[in-house]
């Protein structure tokens, strides 16, 4: 298995407040990405890292930032939580994506419940 | 809008059935990939398909990508209960290399003993 790591597995926080997530890879890959998945909507990825310092928005990235510092850790902030941000949270790594995608090692999840 | 229609959402099929999923879109990808989902855990690759008309085996799956590189499906000889889960196909579009990947919504497989 992939060393990848994520803390915490499962976090209830209040609406307003600010929650940072951690991804931690033992990997040495290049790639990092933050997904969520709800019911219905398969993963939609929030944010990706293509290297340290280097971040750029996906598909549904409002509400949330990400920083990378290490190449070994990938943390994704929600600024202020809301109820829609209710979700499991993976985070994803990957060795390169050209020509083809190589696989993309998901760690366990993050259960965020905002109430 | 949901790029990659994966259809059906839901099947409950007895062991030793046969059974197909459908991953659709309107656009072309450079590449697909299928993964497996179990209950309180990431996906995991099952397969990667890059030319279209390909078509992969793994053991009782196989997985085909379409001419066109718009679509692609797996199907499931014989189902197992171990092959209950959820499969998530993923494509990939352009020559973009961040390696950014779009899902399909899932189909949810259960397999009755």
């Amino acid at each position: 298995d992939a060393g990848i790591t994520q803390s915490p597995r499962h976090k209830v926080t209040e609406t307003g407040t600010p929650v940072t997530l951690r991804c931690h890879q033992t990997e040495n890959h290049r790639y990092m990405y933050w997904y969520r998945q709800d019911p219905g909507h398969g993963l939609r990825l929030i944010h990706y890292s293509y290297g340290v310092k280097d971040t750029d928005k996906g598909e549904v990235s409002d509400g949330y930032s990400v920083s990378r510092s290490k190449t070994e850790d990938f943390l994704l902030t929600l600024e202020s939580a809301t109820s829609s941000q209710t979700s499991v949270y993976f985070c994803a790594i990957s060795e390169t994506g050209a020509p083809t995608p190589l696989e993309q090692y998901f760690g366990p999840g993050t259960r965020l419940t905002v109430t | 809008t949901q790029l990659l229609e994966q259809s059906p959402q839901f099947l409950s099929i007895q062991e030793g059935e046969n059974l197909t999923v459908y991953c659709n879109s309107s656009s072309v990808f450079s590449s697909l990939q299928w993964y497996r989902q179990e209950p309180g855990e990431g996906p995991v690759l099952l397969v990667t398909v890059v030319t279209g008309g390909e078509v992969k085996k793994l053991k009782r799956l196989t997985f085909q990508f379409g001419d066109a590189r718009k679509d692609s499906s797996l199907h499931i000889t014989a189902a197992q209960p171990g092959d209950t889960g959820l499969y998530l196909c993923a494509g990939a579009r352009g020559s973009s290399n961040t390696g950014k990947l779009i899902f399909g919504q899932g189909t949810t497989l259960q397999v009755k003993p």
